[in-house]
């Protein structure tokens, strides 16, 4: 059974601090994984993507993958209230599907 | 440039009917995925087709199906619908078969069986 997990929270940050969200999966033919983030009642919007081991930076967002320890983590700088959202983490597998973790919810307080 | 776009938004059916859910990519996009989310969840992946084959599968019973028109739209049909299928369905779409390139959401249809 391929998974991927992620603590539900909620994961309360201040703003303006750095929120760090996780997710282990289990299947080791994953090549790829991505990081959605979802607000209440809307569809999940793309943050970003990594397949190679390592750090990879996007404005506010670093999106971090260690293979050995098949881990992904998502980093996100000088949090802001409309950050709060679900994040969902997903790992792209060689059957043309994703496997999603169920989401960490994020509030950032003001 | 649209979106994914995914008609109806919402719909109340009831047990035992059939729905089909419709879905147009972005331009250019030859793959839709379908997949079921219930509240709290992740998503749950249904089908994939590229270039209007069948690409993959998901655990899913085989009152669920789906097909892929030459224009790349996609429609899912669930027939002799249960309680447990009420979740908002999202279609996705990519530019390829493969899950490296991401997907882009439509925003879902809302299906509520009562």
């Amino acid at each position: 059974q391929k998974e991927v997990e992620q603590n539900s929270g909620p994961l309360s940050v201040p703003e303006g601090a750095i929120a760090s969200l996780n997710c282990t999966y289990s299947d080791r033919g994953s090549q790829s994984f991505f990081w959605y983030r979802q607000y209440s009642g809307k569809s999940p919007e793309l943050i970003m993507f990594i397949y190679s081991n390592g750090d990879k930076e996007d404005g506010r967002f670093t999106a971090q993958l260690n293979k050995a320890s098949q881990y992904v983590s998502l980093l996100i700088r000088d949090s802001q209230p409309s950050d709060s959202a679900t994040y969902l983490c997903a790992g792209g597998d060689s059957n043309y599907q994703l496997i999603w973790g169920a989401g960490t919810k994020l509030i950032i307080k003001p | 440039d649209a979106g994914v776009t995914q008609s109806p938004t919402h719909l109340i059916k009831t047990r035992g009917q059939h729905v089909t859910l419709r879905c147009s990519p972005i331009s250019g996009h030859k793959s839709v995925s379908w997949y079921q989310q219930v509240l709290g969840q992740g998503p749950q992946f249904i089908f994939q087709y590229y270039e209007k084959e069948e690409r993959g599968r998901g655990n899913f019973p085989d009152r669920f199906s789906a097909r892929q028109f030459p224009n790349y739209s996609s429609e899912l049909n669930v027939n002799a619908l249960l309680l447990g299928d009420s979740a908002l369905y999202l279609c996705a779409s990519s530019l390829a078969s493969w899950a490296n390139y991401g997907y882009t959401f439509g925003s879902g249809t809302r299906l509520t069986v009562v």
